[in-house]
């Protein structure tokens, strides 16, 4: 029963340097989003998918770059990555629209240094 | 620009007394509230949810209380647990469009035993 699964969980990163978060579910949900979250700031939105093939900004997606090539999958990519970009990372996923429940990864803690 | 303002930012509780958590918004165009719990090292998980057409939603000893004219939305948990010691995040969104859940900050719960 793993629902969303995110790796790596943990991760030092140098300034400048890229990654991709990766994301996976087994729900057969068709929206997935990714929310970063910082202490005192709740999370925030970066990216959502609605479907394969379709992605869109949120509230924060400046330094991301996504892509759904499969319902199951929705990697997050950080080019050049800044100290702004340490934070939580949660991958999530819903079936359907709004007012459905969202389920949620265990995180990805990234540093940047 | 915060879309969900929520208080108090931390609340300590005794065993068995009432913890209440205070959530508001002003887009009068979100009508579904969830609220979700986070223990450290995990995801958000949703606790309960509400929509605008009633004024109460209880689950065990978790009640939403809703004030549509007052655009503002409680947490109350009864009879309060350690095992209830987490941090809550009031959400909102529309129930048309691609669910996007916009949070507030976070209200640290710690229950005293």
């Amino acid at each position: 029963n793993a629902g969303v699964t995110q790796t790596p969980k943990f991760r030092i990163l140098k300034i400048g340097q890229s990654m991709t978060l990766q994301c996976t579910q087994d729900m057969n949900h068709n929206y997935m989003y990714w929310y970063r979250q910082d202490p005192g700031m709740g999370l925030k939105l970066i990216y959502y998918s609605v479907g394969a093939g379709i992605t869109d900004k949120g509230e924060v997606p400046n330094g991301y770059n996504v892509s759904r090539s499969t319902t199951e999958d929705f990697p997050l990519r950080l080019e050049l990555a800044a100290p702004s970009q340490t934070s939580v990372y949660f991958c999530a996923s819903s079936y359907g629209q709004g007012g459905n429940t969202i389920y949620f990864g265990e995180g990805s803690w990234l540093t940047v240094v | 620009q915060q879309q969900v303002k929520q208080s108090p930012q931390s609340l300590i509780v005794q065993k068995g007394g009432i913890s209440i958590i205070n959530c508001a918004y002003e887009n009068t165009a979100f009508d579904y509230f969830p609220w979700y719990q986070q223990f450290p090292g995990k995801g958000p998980a949703l606790l309960i949810a509400i929509r605008p057409d009633v004024s109460e939603k209880k689950e065990g000893r978790f009640t939403i209380s809703f004030n549509k004219s007052a655009k503002q939305f409680s947490l109350h948990i009864m009879d309060s647990q350690p095992g209830d010691s987490a941090t809550y995040f009031c959400a909102a969104s529309r129930r048309t469009g691609a669910n996007n859940l916009f949070f507030g900050t976070g209200t640290r719960l710690t229950v005293i035993p």
